[in-house]
């Protein structure tokens, strides 16, 4: 069955250090979406993608990059990681149709 | 951008009662309202959407109402069950596949 999963599922880092979210989907979606999930706000939009070789800034894109060199993948790249990072991140993805599937999410904390 | 207020943040029903979460959205250029459903330590997964040329869509216990006039739209679940228990996100999207979410509303089904 088509999935998308993400890795790792918990990760600590220490401030400063650069962190690497993989995101992978075997459904051949062309859009790709990464969400941060913190109490009170919901899911909020970081980076999305239409396509290979398409990244776009979400609302709260600062700090983060994508890329994608491939439709199946879309990682998420936090420079220096910042305490206010620590957070639950989503990768979703989505085809023609405008239902976006979710992954199971990664739990970041950011010492 | 899209603006999407959720309410209320918690709500608690008894066995067999019905429950409503209602949202607003602010751009009128919105036309496509998903729900979300997101179980605890799980990725958020799509119950039922809405599209702006319908007033009301049904699936079993649910039911979404939209009112584009008052740029509102609210879910209803009937007979709730123990299982119904989760937190719920509305969000709304223009037609580009970005999705700006609601706060979210943790619903609590007391037996």
């Amino acid at each position: 069955d088509a999935e998308i999963t993400q890795s790792p599922r918990h990760k600590i880092t220490e401030t400063g250090r650069q962190v690497t979210l993989a995101c992978h989907q075997t459904w051949n979606h062309n859009n790709m979406f990464w969400y941060r999930q913190d109490l009170g706000h919901g899911l909020r939009l970081i980076h999305y993608s239409y396509g290979v070789q398409d990244t776009n800034k979400g609302e709260v894109s600062d700090g983060y990059s994508v890329s994608r060199s491939n439709t199946e993948d879309l990682p998420l790249t936090l420079e220096s990681a910042a305490s206010s990072q620590t957070s639950v991140y989503f990768c979703a993805s989505t085809g023609h149709q405008e239902t976006q599937y979710f992954g199971p999410g990664t739990r970041l904390l950011v010492l | 951008g899209e603006n999407v207020e959720q309410h209320p943040s918690t709500l608690s029903v008894q066995e067999g009662d019905s429950a409503v979460i209602k949202c607003t959205y602010s751009d009128s250029a919105s036309n496509y309202f998903p729900w979300y459903k997101q179980e605890l330590g799980k990725g958020p997964q799509l119950i039922i959407d809405i599209r702006s040329n319908v007033g009301e869509k049904k699936d079993q216990r649910i039911a979404v109402t939209l009112n584009k006039t008052a740029k509102h739209f609210s879910l209803h679940i009937t007979e709730t069950q123990p299982e119904d228990s989760a937190v719920y996100f509305c969000a709304a999207s223009r037609n580009d596949y970005k999705l700006s979410f609601g706060a979210g509303t943790t619903v609590t089904v007391r037996a």
